[in-house]
């Protein structure tokens, strides 16, 4: 079946970075975009952004521009999403999902999603 | 930038009642790609409903979606204990804040 498993939960002090991986399988990987949203506690859904698993492009929401880099690696149908110079307001679940766009970002859905990666940003 | 706001924020029912929650968009969106989801508690979310009103794999006829323009609705027509959750809609990179479905 179609399955995302995401890495583990991690916790991070102020201005750290976080790596989180999500590898797909069940499906032909290169079919299908990667889309990254997250979650703070109690809050509701926020997309980060798009990764394309056939050219490499790319498209972050303003709000993580400069500050989250999302990649793909087709070897091993695994996604990756960076998050750097972390704030205490980063404490969120992140969530990976397929996405329909593929090549050039547009409008979309999401599914499946990954079952989620809490990072707890810390001092 | 499109804002998607739903109501009621939080829609008390009863398991066998008619649910009717709504997704207004702050300005026009192409219906072939307003999508709802479903979230229980300390899970992922599921798709429900794409392009306005198809169903995702595996979803039940009891899920309707509909809609055009600024205005669309998710229905479930006969609620079931499962379908208590968080609901969502979505189009592009915007989603609505979540209309609560709880048991009256």
């Amino acid at each position: 079946q179609v399955q995302l498993v995401q890495s583990g939960a991690e916790v991070r002090k102020p201005g750290a970075s976080v790596k989180v991986s999500c590898k797909a399988s069940g499906y032909t990987f290169t079919n299908y975009g990667i889309s990254w949203v997250r979650q703070a506690p109690g809050q509701g859904l926020e997309w980060m952004g798009w990764s394309s698993t056939k050219n490499g492009k790319t498209n972050y929401a303003q709000k993580f521009q400069g500050r989250v880099t999302m990649t793909t690696d087709t070897s091993t149908s695994t996604a990756y999403m960076e998050l750097r110079s972390l704030r205490s307001d980063d404490t969120a679940v992140y969530y990976c999902a397929r996405d329909i766009v593929v090549m050039v970002y547009a409008d979309n859905w999401f599914d499946p999603w990954g079952q989620g990666t809490l990072v707890t940003v810390s001092s | 930038e499109i804002v998607l706001t739903q109501s009621p924020g939080t829609l008390s029912l009863s398991p066998g009642e008619r649910a009717t929650l709504s997704c207004r968009a702050s300005q026009s969106v192409s219906s072939r790609y307003l999508a709802w989801y479903q979230q229980k508690p300390g899970q992922a979310p599921r798709l429900l409903i794409y392009a306005t009103s198809s169903r995702a794999t595996g979803i039940p006829d009891r899920f309707s979606g509909s809609g055009s323009g600024t205005d669309f609705t998710l229905t479930i027509s006969r609620l079931e204990p499962e379908d208590f959750a968080v609901y969502y809609c979505q189009q592009g990179g915007t989603f609505g804040q979540g209309t609560k479905l709880e048991i009256k």
